[in-house]
């Protein structure tokens, strides 16, 4: 049991190139995150989906698009990436449990370091 | 909307101390609120979770966190730091959004524990 995780871990890219983050769960959550981490100001929710076939805008999701492949699978795309993308990117799941005193938990990957040059 | 206030980006402790990490919220509904740590290098990991079952809420690795009301606070303590406590740690509330939670986090608070 991987848990959530991502590749790649490390990524350098010029102005003006495009790639994909890549992360998949192996917990059978329903719902999948991407949110990026910058130094003093925590993270910050990018893109969401509640469930397979569904995405949802986040706090920051201007120059990124995502796609829910299927129910383990959700990937981030940067379709010209700028300088201000330079940040380590967060994957996570959750799944919605039952009863009064019940939450969600979100649980993490491991993060992709991308540097845009 | 929902928010988290972390005070002190940086906090140092002595091995041994008292540690003590703040967080204070706003919400305008009863809050979840959650406290996740991130080792050098790695990613989030929950510590502990309050979702109003008991105001005292234990956790993994000794932690502990307290839900007063009255002070809109969800302060962390853990009685006696260890070194491996270094890492930075992040408070959060959940909102509600249809058939699932999002995460409002705070800007997080780094632990440094000297010998």
């Amino acid at each position: 049991n991987a848990g959530v995780t991502q590749t790649p871990k490390f990524q350098v890219l010029k102005t003006g190139q495009s790639m994909t983050l890549q992360c998949a769960q192996d917990m059978n959550h329903n719902s999948m995150y991407w949110y990026r981490q910058d130094p003093g100001m925590g993270l910050r929710l990018i893109y969401y989906s509640a469930s397979e076939g569904t995405t949802d805008k986040g706090e920051v999701p201007n120059g990124y698009n995502v796609s829910r492949l299927n129910k383990r699978e959700f990937s981030l795309r940067l379709e010209s990436a700028a300088p201000s993308q330079t940040s380590v990117y967060f994957c996570a799941s959750s799944q919605r449990t039952s009863g009064v005193h019940s939450t969600d938990t979100q649980y993490f990957g491991p993060g992709t370091r991308l540097t845009v040059l | 909307a929902q928010s988290v206030t972390q005070l002190g980006s940086h906090v140092s402790v002595s091995e041994g101390a008292l540690v003590l990490l703040r967080c204070n919220y706003s919400s305008s509904v009863p809050p979840y609120l959650f406290w996740y740590v991130q080792y050098p290098n790695q990613g989030l990991q929950l510590l502990l979770k309050y979702t109003s079952a008991a105001t005292l809420v234990k956790g993994i690795n000794g932690f502990e966190a307290e839900f007063k009301k009255s002070e809109t606070s969800f302060h962390l303590t853990k009685p006696s730091a260890h070194m491996s406590d270094a890492a930075e740690y992040f408070c959060a509330v959940s909102v509600n959004s249809g058939a699932t939670n999002k995460l409002i986090f705070g800007t997080g608070t780094l632990l440094a524990v000297q010998p």
